[in-house]
């Protein structure tokens, strides 16, 4: 069964601490492995789009990294503004959109 | 603003009512997507059209159907409503049919008392 696992639950960090979460994931066959993030009450916004084992992706203090069985998303230097829930989400082969998401983690960044 | 319609924001309701969310996708996207989002599961994909036809069904309810018309938008209709339906709705849209990384809508909060 298609499976992903988020690391930690949540995680507090220092303005300016860096730190990273954690994406562990099974899938038959990875068409992509997607990171959103979601503020409270909104809907998720998308960040990053992974598909093979090696890349990276950049986004201002945020860094995405892909292996064949986990993803990291690197957080440099963060800001309060950074505060949210980063999702992480698979796509599996096939001929469909769908994307199985994992249960989040959510970052609080303290000034 | 995302681009992604969805109405109403917030839904309040009885037990054993039916309802009906309205999602309207970002102009030029074929596909809608449905996910519902609770406390304890997370997000969970329902259902996926592309082009006015089912494309992908997840483990939505049988008391759950969702169409997409003509015009691609798309509902969502819950009915025999229970406790545990109380969660937020998302639509999502995408150009094609298999994504990637499409555009969520900020979602309907369904409350059922």
């Amino acid at each position: 069964e298609d499976q992903v696992t988020q690391s930690p639950e949540a995680l507090r960090l220092q303005e300016g601490e860096s730190s990273s979460l954690n994406c562990s994931y099974t899938v038959s066959g990875l068409r992509g492995l997607f990171w959103y993030r979601q503020d409270p009450g909104k809907g998720p916004e998308f960040l990053f789009t992974l598909y093979s084992a090696g890349e990276e992706k950049e986004k201002e203090r945020l860094k995405a990294t892909l292996t064949k069985k986990e993803s990291f998303l690197h957080i440099t230097a963060p800001k309060p503004e950074d505060s949210a829930t980063y999702l992480c989400a698979v796509q599996a082969s096939g001929n469909t959109g769908k994307l199985i998401f994992g249960q989040g983690t959510t970052l609080q960044v303290k000034p | 603003d995302s681009g992604v319609t969805q109405t109403p924001k917030h839904l309040i309701t009885a037990t054993g009512q039916r309802v009906t969310l309205r999602c309207s996708p970002r102009s030029g996207d074929l596909s809608v997507y449905w996910y519902q989002q609770s406390l304890d599961q997370g997000l969970q994909f329902l259902i996926q059209y592309y082009n006015g036809e089912e494309r992908a069904k997840g483990n939505i309810l049988e008391r759950f159907s969702a169409q997409q018309f003509p015009d691609l938008h798309s509902e969502l209709n819950l009915s025999s409503l229970e406790l545990g339906d109380s969660a937020l709705y998302f639509c999502a849209s995408s150009v094609d049919d298999t994504g990637p990384g499409y555009t969520f809508g900020s979602g309907t909060r369904l409350t059922v008392v």
